[in-house]
C-alpha cells in the first residue's frame, strides 16, 4: 500500500481557497487517490476521487501531477463549515482486495 | 434513505463482558468494513468482508471477530473486551464495482468504553 503524508494542520479564513498536499512516492500504475472529510464525531465523507490529471466535482477540486507522487486537494472559497480532517488515501480498488488506510489526515481550522 | 446503521451509538461496559455492534446497510452493497478511530492514530481499519461470508483482517484485527452471514449485516463481537478497545468505531460499505478506488459510506459511530 501506498504510504500517504499531509501536513498535521493547516489555518484559513473564510472565503479564501484552500490546497492540501498530499505525497504519495510510491504509488503504483493502478492505484486511485480519494479524499475524505471528516467533522467532529462522525463518520469520513467521500469528497473526490482521481487518477491523474485535474477532477473537479461541486465540492472540490483534485489536481495530480503527471508522475502522480503528490496530489492537491483544492477547496475554493471555504467558510467556518469546512473546518474538518482532510484524509488522502491511496489505493488501488475494493476488489482488489486491498485494505483501505486513513493516515492522520490534516485538520484544518478555517477562521472568521 | 440510502444509509448504514450502527447499534448501539453508545456503550459503556466492562472489561470481559463479551458484546456485539451492530452494522447495517440499505444499499446492496458487497464491501463492508470496520474501522476504529483513536486520538492521534487516525482511522485505523479492524476486519473488512468482499461479500457474505468472505471476510479478512485490517491493520488491527487483535481482539475482534466479525461474521458476514447476509449482505445487508456486518457485526463486531468483541469476545473479551480489554480498555485498550475503548475506542470510536465506524463500520463503512461500499458498492464493489470495476477496478476503480470506491466510495465509502459511513455509519454514525460507536463510542465505546471498556472499564
Amino acid at each position: 500500500l501506498a504510504k500517504t503524508t499531509q501536513p498535521i494542520s493547516m489555518d484559513s479564513y473564510e472565503g479564501q481557497e484552500v490546497n492540501i498536499t498530499c505525497s504519495h512516492n510510491n504509488i503504483a500504475t493502478n492505484d486511485y487517490i480519494t479524499w475524505y472529510q471528516q467533522f467532529p464525531s462522525q463518520g469520513p465523507r467521500f469528497i473526490i476521487q482521481g487518477y491523474k490529471t485535474k477532477v473537479t466535482n461541486e465540492v472540490a477540486s483534485l489536481f495530480i501531477p503527471a508522475d502522480r507522487k503528490s496530489s492537491t486537494l483544492s477547496l475554493p472559497r471555504v467558510s467556518l463549515s469546512d473546518t474538518a480532517v482532510y484524509y488522502c488515501l491511496v489505493g488501488a480498488g475494493l476488489n482488489a482486495g486491498n485494505m483501505l488506510t486513513f493516515g492522520g489526515g490534516t485538520r484544518l481550522m478555517v477562521k472568521p | 434513505e440510502a444509509q448504514v446503521t450502527q447499534n448501539p451509538r453508545y456503550l459503556i461496559t466492562v472489561t470481559g463482558k463479551k458484546l456485539t455492534v451492530t452494522c447495517s446497510q440499505n444499499m446492496n452493497h458487497e464491501y463492508m468494513s470496520w474501522y476504529r478511530q483513536d486520538p492521534g492514530l487516525g482511522l485505523r481499519q479492524i476486519y473488512y468482508s468482499m461479500n457474505v461470508e468472505v471476510t479478512d483482517k485490517g491493520d488491527v484485527p487483535e481482539g475482534y471477530k466479525v461474521s458476514r452471514k447476509e449482505k445487508r449485516n456486518f457485526p463486531l463481537i468483541l469476545e473479551s473486551p480489554s480498555p485498550n478497545q475503548t475506542s470510536l468505531y465506524f463500520c463503512a460499505s461500499s458498492l464493489v464495482a470495476g477496478g476503480s478506488y470506491n466510495e465509502q459510506f459511513f455509519g454514525p459511530g460507536t463510542r465505546l468504553t471498556v472499564l
